[in-house]
């Protein structure tokens, strides 16, 4: 079946280290996103990329760093410079090029920084 | 500053209930507007409202866009308890297409 496969579910992670959430995708679309999600605060955008080899810094992007090699993947890293990355990460993708139409959102990823 | 307002937070209904939910906009140069229901982790996409698509119906679900009052309200008839999930509304940012304004949700919880 076609969709959106993000890995791990669940990540423990010790102050100071990277951590690299995968997102990869079936549905051959073009643009794909990370959102971060947090309790009381609406979906935040990260990173973007409409094209590979391209993306865009979303809203909150100091601390983490993505790649797009390939149309099928768009990895998050979690730097040691994100200040607060304790957060439920998801990772979307859309066909709908230049508009940010019906987003396919993977199962998500929760990050927990002891 | 563009922003997405929902209201209200949180909801709890008897089963067979009838919901109206709450989305107020403010984003110059007014695109679309989505609603997605997010059950546990991924949200699902619901509708997409636009200036000439300004009602849609699924099933029990049915969403219409008032572009006078800025917002838009997602109805749920006959209420059941799949339909408890958070409720989240969405706009395109007015300089960038690509980004999305988020409104907080709704959390709704139907009970048997």
């Amino acid at each position: 079946d076609g969709g959106i496969t993000q890995s791990p579910k669940y990540l423990f992670r010790k102050e100071g280290q990277n951590v690299t959430l995968s997102c990869e995708q079936n549905l051959n679309h073009d643009a794909m996103y990370w959102y971060r999600q947090d309790p009381g605060q609406g979906l935040r955008l990260i990173y973007y990329s409409q094209i590979v080899n391209d993306f865009q810094k979303g809203d909150i992007a100091e601390g983490y760093s993505v790649s797009r090699e390939k149309k099928e993947s768009f990895p998050l890293t979690v730097t040691s410079a994100q200040k607060n990355p304790t957060a439920f990460y998801l990772c979307a993708s859309s066909d709908r090029a230049g508009l940010a139409g019906e987003l396919f959102f993977g199962e998500g990823s929760r990050l927990t920084v002891l | 500053e563009d922003k997405v307002v929902q209201s209200p937070l949180s909801l709890v209904v008897h089963e067979g209930d009838t919901v109206t939910l709450n989305c107020s906009y403010e984003v110059t140069n007014f695109r679309s507007l989505l609603w997605y229901k997010q059950e546990k982790k991924a949200p699902t996409f619901l509708f997409m409202l636009t200036s000439s698509g300004i009602e849609k119906k699924s099933g029990r679900l049915s969403s219409i866009l008032d572009k006078k009052e800025l917002s838009s309200i997602l109805n749920i008839t006959a209420t059941q308890t799949g339909d408890s999930a958070i409720y989240l509304c969405a706009v395109p940012n007015a300089g960038n297409n690509r980004k999305l304004i988020w409104g907080l949700g709704t959390s709704l919880a139907v009970n048997p």
